[in-house]
C-alpha cells in the first residue's frame, strides 16, 4: 500500500521568502512522485515528477523537490515566491511497476502575502 | 495537441437522477483514469483504464458508479441514483506509454447533487 502526508494544510509566505511544502510518503515498492499545482477552478497541472533518475528533480515555474529515500521525504521548495505561486499544491506516490493510479496527500494551500 | 477535455464542465442534478460524465483523453495515450475530488476526502482514485484490458474498479465507492471506455477512447462515467454525497469534483486524467507514466488531468465536472 501507499500513502502520501503533507504537512501543512495553509503555508502563507511573503513575496520573495523561500517556498517550501513538505511531503512524506509511505511505500512498499520503490515508488514514483509528483507534485501537482491547481489553480481556482482548474484541473491539475505537473510541476515535477521523480522517477528513479536524478534525486533533485527540476521542475516548471521555478521550482524543484529533492528525493530523500532516508527520510522518505519528497518536499517541494522555490527559492523566492511570486504572487501567482498561490494556489493548491498536490504531492502523489505511484508504484514504479508500470502506469497505475495516483495516491494524493490531502494538498497545500500555499498563500503569497506582498 | 489538445490536452484532456471533459463535458459538462458544471452539472447539477436532483437526488436520485442518473448522470452521465464524459471524457475526451490525449489522442495516442493508452492509459485513462478518474478521480474524485471532494472537501471532505480530497483526492480519490475511483476507475482506470489500460489499453483491451480488464479495467482497475478498485476505487468505486459504489455499485451506482460505473465507467466505460469505448474504442479505446472516450470515457463515460455513470453515477445511477446520485445522492448528496456525489457532489464533488470529478477529473479525468490520461497517460501514455514510457517509463514515467506522466498523467495529464483535464478541468473537471463540477457536479452538484440537489
Amino acid at each position: 500500500a501507499q500513502s502520501v502526508t503533507q504537512l501543512g494544510s495553509h503555508v502563507s509566505v511573503s513575496e520573495g521568502a523561500l517556498v517550501l511544502l513538505r511531503c512524506n510518503y509511505s511505500s512498499s515498492v520503490p515508488p514514483y512522485l509528483f507534485w501537482y499545482v491547481q489553480y481556482p477552478n482548474q484541473g491539475l497541472q505537473l510541476l515535477l515528477k521523480y522517477t528513479s533518475a536524478a534525486t533533485l528533480v527540476k521542475g516548471i515555474n521555478g521550482f524543484e523537490a529533492e528525493f530523500k529515500k532516508s527520510e522518505t521525504s519528497f518536499h517541494l521548495t522555490k527559492p523566492s515566491a511570486h504572487m501567482r505561486d498561490a494556489a493548491e499544491y498536490f504531492c502523489a506516490v505511484t508504484s514504479i511497476q508500470g502506469a497505475q493510479k495516483l495516491v494524493f496527500g490531502q494538498g497545500t494551500r500555499l498563500t503569497i502575502n506582498p | 495537441g489538445a490536452g484532456v477535455s471533459q463535458s459538462p464542465s458544471n452539472k447539477v442534478t436532483e437526488k436520485g437522477k442518473d448522470v452521465e460524465l464524459r471524457c475526451d483523453p490525449i489522442s495516442g495515450h493508452t492509459a485513462l483514469y478518474w478521480y474524485r475530488q471532494s472537501l471532505g476526502q480530497g483526492l480519490e482514485f475511483l476507475i482506470y483504464f489500460q489499453g483491451n484490458s480488464a479495467p482497475d474498479k478498485s476505487g468505486l465507492p459504489s455499485d451506482r458508479f460505473s465507467a466505460e471506455r469505448t474504442g479505446g477512447s472516450v470515457s463515460t462515467l455513470t453515477i445511477q441514483r446520485t445522492q448528496q454525497e456525489d457532489s464533488a469534483v470529478y477529473l479525468c486524467a490520461s497517460s501514455g506509454t514510457g517509463v514515467s507514466w506522466e498523467q495529464y488531468f483535464g478541468p473537471g465536472t463540477r457536479l452538484t447533487v440537489t
